[in-house]
């Protein structure tokens, strides 16, 4: 069964400063992989997801992350953050085969320090 | 504008009741999901839906119930059974039951106990 581990529950940042959120997946067969983003008393958004192709994939707000099959890994970056980009971040994982289920993260909340 | 609406925005359950959230989209997705959210733990599964008329348990579906009469609406009743309802409930859809699709949520109900 696939799993996701979210390494940091906080991260804080200074404003304009880059900014890395760590997500590692465990799963014994293809995954697809998705980012969300969730804004207080709000459902969550989806910022990027990667299916199949480059592993590099931009998604929205400047936010961009990468898949590493190796590392099992897909980091999600801003190269400089804004004090609106404070919000809680899901990473998600759903295996490409046998299921109909998306495992999401604990969660890793961002917060922009001005 | 398309999307999901989730009502109410918050709900307060007495003592052996049961209350009912609502989840309505307009579209046109074939699948919805009830997600619970608590402090750390990122979503958890409550029920999912392919098709009208159908629908299955997930994770942690004990204590709660769903019905699917129509393809716009996907309520779910917390009972009574349910000893620790406090949370953040979230709807959610998807266009197929294919897991490289992406899920639309609705901005959830916030339940609490009287």
């Amino acid at each position: 069964a696939q799993s996701v581990t979210q390494l940091d529950s906080q991260v804080p940042v200074f404003e304009e400063a880059p900014v890395e959120l760590r997500c590692n997946y465990s799963s014994s067969v293809s995954v697809y992989l998705f980012w969300y983003v969730q804004y207080p008393n709000q459902g969550l958004q989806l910022l990027l997801k990667y299916l199949s192709g480059s592993t590099l994939v931009k998604g929205i707000n400047g936010f961009e992350a990468e898949f590493n099959k190796s590392q099992t890994s897909f980091h999600l970056r801003k190269p400089s953050v804004h004090i609106s980009d404070t919000a809680e971040y899901f990473c998600a994982v759903s295996e490409t085969a046998g299921g109909f289920k998306t495992i999401f993260g604990a969660g890793t909340r961002l917060f922009v320090k001005a | 504008d398309g999307g999901i609406t989730q009502s109410p925005k918050y709900l307060f359950r007495k003592e052996g009741q049961n209350v009912t959230l609502s989840c309505e989209q307009n579209l046109n997705h074939d699948a919805m999901y009830w997600y619970r959210q608590d402090p750390g733990q990122g979503l958890r599964l409550i029920y999912y839906s392919q098709i009208v008329n159908d629908f299955q348990k997930g994770d942690i579906a004990e204590g709660y119930s769903v019905s699917r009469e129509k393809k716009e609406s996907f309520p779910l009743t917390v009972t009574s059974a349910q000893k620790n309802p406090t949370a953040f409930y979230l709807c959610a859809s998807s266009i197929a039951t294919g897991v490289n699709q992406p899920q639309h949520f609705g901005d959830g109900t916030r339940l609490s106990i009287l």
